[in-house]
């Protein structure tokens, strides 16, 4: 079993669309979680931090539940340009962090 | 602010050749990452520094890839002799430290290897 596991995807959406990506880790020491978005052929880069009171940041609301080890981000309203891969991280306070290998999102017109 | 600087960007070679990746972190970071990036799934660490002293480097295939920072900036990592499963992109990515819990990582443009 992998240490972060993510829906397989991948996600097609028209824009305007509600869409919910699931993240489930299986390391109990973990302490921080992160969504990293990925665009074709590009880096990932940090999409927002996830606490366990919930955070949102604009269109994007991101959950933890530590008691099911669980992550989620819910994007609002899609747009084109929210098509990407979505990265569930998971870190220990060492600071290694666990990649899932991603979830797919095509927005389409 | 400049980024995180890797080279090359491609890298094509016949496997059991050799390969080397540069990378320059952000100026000030101490934490410097390796991950591999194979198609179709998430970044894999293979070595983390802090300055110039490894953190973990569990992941890293000891017989074929070694990396060093040797004066805790620029780093190489090397593969020597390549496979056709190395195929990947390799990533750098570097964060500011010393490591006090989680910090955000800035990822370079990747290093993009063939071996055919």
């Amino acid at each position: 079993r992998k240490e972060v596991e993510q829906d397989p995807g991948p996600f097609n959406v028209p824009e305007g669309a509600t869409v919910a990506f699931n993240c489930t880790y299986s390391n109990s020491a973990s302490q921080s979680f992160f969504w990293y978005r990925q665009d074709c052929r590009k880096e990932p880069k940090l999409l927002m931090s996830v606490y366990s009171s919930g955070n949102e940041d604009g269109r994007f609301t991101a959950q933890l539940n530590r008691a099911s080890q669980y992550i989620s981000l819910l994007i609002r309203d899609s747009k084109l340009s929210d098509s990407a891969t979505y990265l569930c991280v998971v870190a220990t306070n060492a600071g290694k962090s666990t990649f899932g290998d991603g979830t797919t999102l095509t927005v389409k017109p | 602010e400049a980024g995180v600087a890797q080279s090359p960007r491609y890298k094509i070679i016949e496997k059991r050749q050799s390969v080397a990746f540069w990378c320059n972190p952000i100026s000030g970071h101490a934490t410097l990452y390796w991950y591999q990036q194979i198609l179709g799934q998430g970044p894999k660490l293979l070595i983390q520094f802090q300055n110039n002293g490894v953190v973990d480097d569990s992941q890293l295939p000891k017989d074929r890839f070694s990396a060093e920072r040797l004066k805790g900036v620029d780093s190489t990592l090397k593969i020597q002799p390549a496979k056709l499963e190395d195929s990947a992109v390799y990533l750098c990515a570097s964060s500011l430290g010393p490591l006090t819990g989680y910090e955000k990582l800035f990822f370079g443009s990747g290093t993009q290897l063939s071996v055919l």
